[in-house]
């Protein structure tokens, strides 16, 4: 079965630094795998997807995340954290076996970000 | 603009009541899902529709029913069954498949008085 684990649940960091959240998966099959991002009372807006081509995934606002099979990560970065950044992120796998659509969520990571 | 709408925002409902939230698209989306959110637990999977006329259980259903007639339309009624209602709720749909990724309404935020 398919889970993800976030591994902060919270991350603080100073406006115009580097930002890294966490998240490995376990799947059976090759996955689908989803950052999310969340402001406060709204809804998800997706941020970037990997479908098995590049390894390397490149998505809005300049974050970006990179599948790493061996290790079963795929941590999003991005290199200079603006105010805007401050949400909650959501790392998602993709139920892939049944091919439902059916996401699976990790716990979040809620990032702050400082002046 | 084609997107997922759900109504309304905040809802209070007394105990023992049974409540209805609202989740339409007009994304021409096959499946449609219901998602609960409550802190620190991430979102969990309370229904889902593949197709018009036909619904499954997700992980969390007590409580719970849905109807799917329209492939537009996917409401989800919170019954006096429920034992701990209160809880922000996302409506999501996507196309058929694994590799789509999933479009999110708005939220409504229920509240039990």
């Amino acid at each position: 079965a398919q889970s993800v684990t976030q591994l902060d649940s919270h991350v603080s960091v100073s406006e115009g630094t580097p930002v890294l959240l966490r998240c490995n998966y376990s799947s059976s099959y090759s996955p689908s795998l989803f950052w999310y991002v969340q402001h406060p009372n709204k809804g998800l807006q997706l941020l970037l997807k990997y479908t098995s081509a590049a390894t390397l995934v490149k998505g809005i606002n300049g974050f970006e995340a990179e599948f790493k099979k061996s290790e079963t990560s795929f941590h999003l970065t991005k290199p200079s954290a603006h105010m805007s950044d401050a949400a909650e992120y959501f790392c998602v796998v993709s139920e892939g076996s049944s091919n439902t659509g059916k996401l699976i969520f990790g716990q979040g990571t809620t990032l702050q970000v400082k002046p | 603009d084609g997107g997922i709408t759900q109504s309304p925002k905040y809802l209070f409902r007394k105990e023992g009541q049974n409540v209805t939230l609202s989740c339409e698209q007009n994304l021409n989306h096959d499946a449609m899902y219901w998602y609960r959110q409550d802190p620190g637990q991430g979102l969990r999977l309370i229904y889902y529709s593949q197709i018009v006329n036909d619904f499954q259980k997700g992980d969390i259903a007590e409580g719970y029913s849905v109807s799917r007639e329209k492939k537009e339309s996917f409401p989800l009624t919170v019954t006096s069954a429920q034992k701990n209602p209160t809880a922000f709720y996302l409506c999501a749909s996507t196309l058929q498949g694994a590799w789509t990724e999933a479009f999110f309404g708005q939220g409504t935020r229920l509240t039990v008085v």
